[in-house]
């Protein structure tokens, strides 16, 4: 059975920082792309970056309003992928879902609030 | 950035009946070389996880009833859901996965009228 399951989620303070896991099984994790994907309440989806596999050579790509803030990082030994998002402001305050490609498997998300 | 814009936001069809949503992208995603149209149709059911209905524009993902059917190229994509149905009700999205970064469109909610 496949699973993405998302930790680190939480109450944060402006200009704080948090480190998101994605915790992957069920399926060969070394051979896809880890996508963020966000969802601030009541809103639509926001694809926020992606890390390729090794074979891609780990790129990374963000979208601009987290480009210098967030960064995505994989670990195919423990089936792991990160987002370390930095100098966080209120408007990151969204459920954060980590799914992959080229199959599509999406996580259940966690929360980050970002208020002081 | 590829701009993806749904339409209607929003719309209420009666049981049975056909609901039709349009998604266009602010440039074509349809590469040349493979000529498949980078394009994906998500639904989001309330308190759920977004699940893919739609790759290459029209292939239908494993699971997803027949009633659902995806088409266009280039620029102008339609997802058509022939007979609604209760389980329908829903939001849906359209996703480029042309370039990055893979944008959305901002969403379609589907009830029931």
């Amino acid at each position: 059975e496949v699973q993405l399951v998302e930790s680190g989620g939480g109450l944060v303070q402006p200009g704080g920082s948090l480190k998101l896991s994605c915790a992957a099984s069920g399926f060969t994790f070394s051979d896809s792309a880890i996508h963020w994907v966000r969802q601030a309440s009541g809103k639509g989806l926001e694809w926020v970056g992606r890390i390729k596999s090794k074979a891609k050579n780990y790129a990374t790509a963000y979208i601009a309003s987290v480009k210098g803030r967030f960064t995505i990082s994989r670990d195919d030994s423990k089936n792991t992928a990160f987002l370390q998002m930095n100098s966080l402001k209120t408007e990151d305050t969204a459920v954060y879902y980590c799914t992959t490609s080229p199959e599509d498997y999406w996580g259940q998300g966690t929360l980050v609030t970002v208020s002081s | 950035d590829i701009v993806m814009t749904q339409s209607p936001d929003s719309l209420a069809v009666s049981l049975g009946e056909r609901a039709t949503i349009n998604c266009k992208s602010s440039q074509s995603v349809l590469y040349s070389s493979d000529n498949k149209n980078y394009l994906a149709w998500y639904q989001q059911k309330p308190g759920q996880t977004p699940k893919l209905l739609f790759y290459w524009a029209s292939t239908r993902e494993s699971g997803v009833p027949d009633r659902f059917s995806g088409s266009g190229s280039g620029t102008d994509f339609t997802l058509t859901i022939s007979s609604l149905q209760a389980e329908d009700v829903a939001v849906y999205y359209c996703q480029q996965y042309y370039s990055t970064p893979r944008t959305f469109g901002q969403g379609t909610k589907v009830e029931i009228k």
